[in-house]
């Protein structure tokens, strides 16, 4: 069975950092492409961040370039996201995604809040 | 960035009844390769979204026949033939051609 668990999320005042994981397992990790979308409170959908399988190209939606940046670790079937200067719009359930949306984790909760 | 603009936003359908929902973009999808990478996904209240159709009209595993996709260029329809109760949710089409990759705002459905 797929399975992608996030975690690291929380509550963190505007211009913090939080670094969010996801553990990945059920199936081969290193020719994945992952993403990161996310969900802002009673919202839709917003692709965050995205990753080639050799972490060679990483992809960014303006919003958040220059804060955030993806990366992964094939030896240990994870994905990672580390977001600086957060603001109070960065507030959502952050999914970690595989291939395109073909599986989603459970979310992970991030709040910007002072 | 390309806009995908959804219609309609709020779907009440009644039971067994088929449902159609329109998804338009704001440029071509088809990419380089031929293939229009048009995804639709559903959000069911409380849950992670689940893909449905990927790639314009494959369904992806385990999905009911009932759903189906469709569409070209720049405007897309994801159709239920027979809507059932474990249908209600917010669906979402989604576009990867284009980076950044973009959805839609969200078609809401409820049981009449």
């Amino acid at each position: 069975e797929v399975q992608l668990v996030e975690s690291g999320g929380g509550l963190v005042q505007p211009g913090g950092s939080l670094r969010l994981s996801c553990a990945a397992s059920g199936f081969t990790f290193s020719p994945s492409w992952m993403s990161w979308i996310r969900q802002a409170p009673g919202k839709g959908l917003e692709w965050v961040a995205n990753m080639t399988p050799d972490g060679s190209e990483k992809s960014y939606v303006d919003s958040v370039k220059g804060r955030f940046t993806i990366s992964r670790d094939n030896a240990k079937d994870s994905l990672f996201l580390q977001m600086n200067s957060l603001r109070g719009e960065d507030t959502a359930v952050y999914y970690c995604v595989r291939d395109a949306g073909l599986n989603w984790g459970q979310g992970t909760l991030v709040t910007v809040s002072s | 960035d390309v806009v995908m603009t959804q219609s309609p936003l709020s779907l009440p359908v009644t039971l067994g009844q088929p449902a159609s929902i329109s998804c338009r973009s704001s440029q071509s999808l088809v990419y380089s390769d031929g293939n229009t990478y048009l995804s639709w996904f559903q959000q069911r209240p409380g849950q992670s979204p689940r893909r449905l159709i990927y790639t314009l009209s494959n369904r992806d595993s385990g999905v009911p026949d009932r759903f189906s996709g469709s569409g070209s260029g720049t405007d897309f329809t994801l159709k239920i033939s027979r809507v059932e109760a474990e249908d209600v949710g917010v669906y979402y089409c989604m576009q990867h051609t284009h980076w950044p990759h973009t959805f839609g705002q969200g078609t809401k459905l409820e049981i009449k």
